[in-house]
């Protein structure tokens, strides 16, 4: 089965750059999104098709694609960002979700 | 604005059934889209379960589909989570949310999700 990894946990110090990579075989053929979820709370979108941004989510979060791994970037992180975060893509009929990465900001 | 809302009991007995209802509001769903269904166990990661458009077509992830049936009822906006023979490994918090699938199996991201409901499977 198709899988998408990603680190387990990222630290970060707030205003600094924080970078979540996401990889899988032939994910550069396909397209990737990523989701913001913090405890006790639904996930929410910050990413879709690699680089878009859903309106509301900061320009801080930006996405981008190299190869076969896609990369969530925050600029200038924030305490408030601190959260959960996944990867998320397709792959024959089905959908697969990355491992999760535990973004640290202290 | 599109808003879900996802009801059914807190607590199964396995080898049960886990029963789910997700409530739209905001948008009818015999208009478009697809709509699925996500969970998260505790302490671990998401987890696609299926999703269904208006016309009734579905797509399953393929290690639940022999125990999955997700509907839509259209009269009452709502689609529908059934999950057969039930156990501990299936206690989660489960989501329904709107599946902008563009190419199946290419594109498609989940946007807006419901609150979550905690389905906890035990005897």
């Amino acid at each position: 089965s198709y899988e998408l990894t990603q680190p387990h946990s990222v630290s970060v110090s707030p205003g600094q750059t924080a970078s979540i990579t996401c990889s899988g075989d032939k994910l550069g053929d396909r397209y990737a999104c990523w989701y913001q979820q913090k405890p006790g709370q639904s996930p929410v979108l910050v990413i879709y098709e690699n680089t878009k941004r859903p309106s509301g989510i900061p320009e801080r979060f930006s996405g981008s694609i190299s190869g076969n791994t896609a990369t969530l970037t925050i600029s200038g992180t924030r305490t408030m960002d601190e959260a959960d975060y996944f990867c998320q893509a397709g792959d024959s009929s089905a959908v697969v979700f990355g491992g999760g990465t535990k973004l640290t900001v202290l | 604005q599109v808003q879900l809302q996802e009801s059914g009991p807190g607590l199964v007995k396995p080898p049960g059934t886990l029963s789910l209802t997700c409530t739209v509001s905001g948008y009818s769903i015999r208009n478009g889209y697809w709509w699925g269904w996500v969970r998260r166990p505790p302490g671990k990661g998401l987890e696609w379960i299926g999703s269904i458009y208006n016309s009734g077509r579905t797509y399953y992830n393929p290690s639940l589909k022999s125990r999955v049936t997700i509907l839509l009822d259209t009269s009452k906006n709502q689609i529908s989570l059934r999950l057969r023979s039930v156990t501990a490994a299936d206690t989660a918090v489960y989501f329904c949310a709107r599946d902008v699938l563009q190419q199946m199996g290419v594109n498609n991201w989940f946007d807006p999700w419901g609150q979550g409901t905690l389905v906890t499977v035990s005897s």
